[in-house]
């Protein structure tokens, strides 16, 4: 069946820089997210990536998709606390009317 | 901008009572979605559905129930509530497949 998985944790120290991994199942999935949940919150879309591009830029963000080897990842630059939250990747199954599968979440802690 | 409504924030039941979870969408979605949330599992889909009256099974559905009498509204029901349904309960929509999915603030059930 689908999965997605990702690492539990993740530590860094501010200003430098994350980057959070994801690898899924499906090939059929047309877009791939990043959502965001801040402590007490609900999910926020963070970003997202069309499965046609291998990579999209946004201001301190950078997603990086790889097809082949079905890997997606994350990069944070200049990481501030502010940053510190859960990170979710999803993949939609765009033959499943859209649902989204969802990775374990990736707590990323940044330290002063 | 679009905005999911989940009724309570938080909500303590004991085993064995009758639980409804209610959400509404303010931006006529076709698409509504039933997750929880448990550390170290990420988010998994009890159920979701494509148009009113209209319910699919997700991945967990054991114990879960939905309503989706009018289009903004989507319930989710614990016909008998059990101490491993204590979880955060996310509700979330979607206008179309490929566009991204707004979630409520979450409801925290703990289930005594």
């Amino acid at each position: 069946g689908e999965d997605v998985e990702q690492s539990l944790f993740l530590s860094v120290r501010e200003g430098d820089s994350s980057v959070i991994n994801c690898t899924y199942t499906d090939s059929s999935s047309t877009y791939l997210y990043w959502y965001k949940q801040e402590p007490g919150a609900g999910l926020q879309l963070l970003t997202y990536i069309f499965s046609n591009m291998d990579m999209k830029q946004d201001q301190r963000l950078t997603v990086l998709l790889n097809k082949k080897d079905k890997h997606l990842s994350l990069r944070i630059a200049d990481t501030q606390t502010g940053d510190s939250a859960i990170y979710f990747c999803a993949e939609n199954l765009y033959n499943q009317g859209g649902k989204l599968i969802f990775g374990q979440g990736t707590e990323l802690s940044v330290k002063p | 901008d679009v905005k999911v409504t989940q009724s309570s924030r938080y909500l303590v039941k004991r085993t064995g009572e009758k639980v409804f979870l209610e959400c509404v969408q303010d931006m006529d979605h076709e698409n509504m979605f039933w997750y929880r949330q448990d550390p170290g599992l990420g988010l998994r889909l009890i159920y979701f559905s494509y148009d009113v009256k209209m319910k699919e099974k997700g991945d967990i559905p054991e114990g879960y129930s939905v309503s989706r009498e009018k289009k903004e509204r989507f319930s989710l029901i614990l016909e008998s509530a059990s101490t491993n349904q204590t979880s955060m309960y996310l509700c979330a929509s979607l206008r179309a497949t490929n566009e991204k999915l707004f979630f409520g603030s979450g409801t925290q059930l703990s289930v005594l």
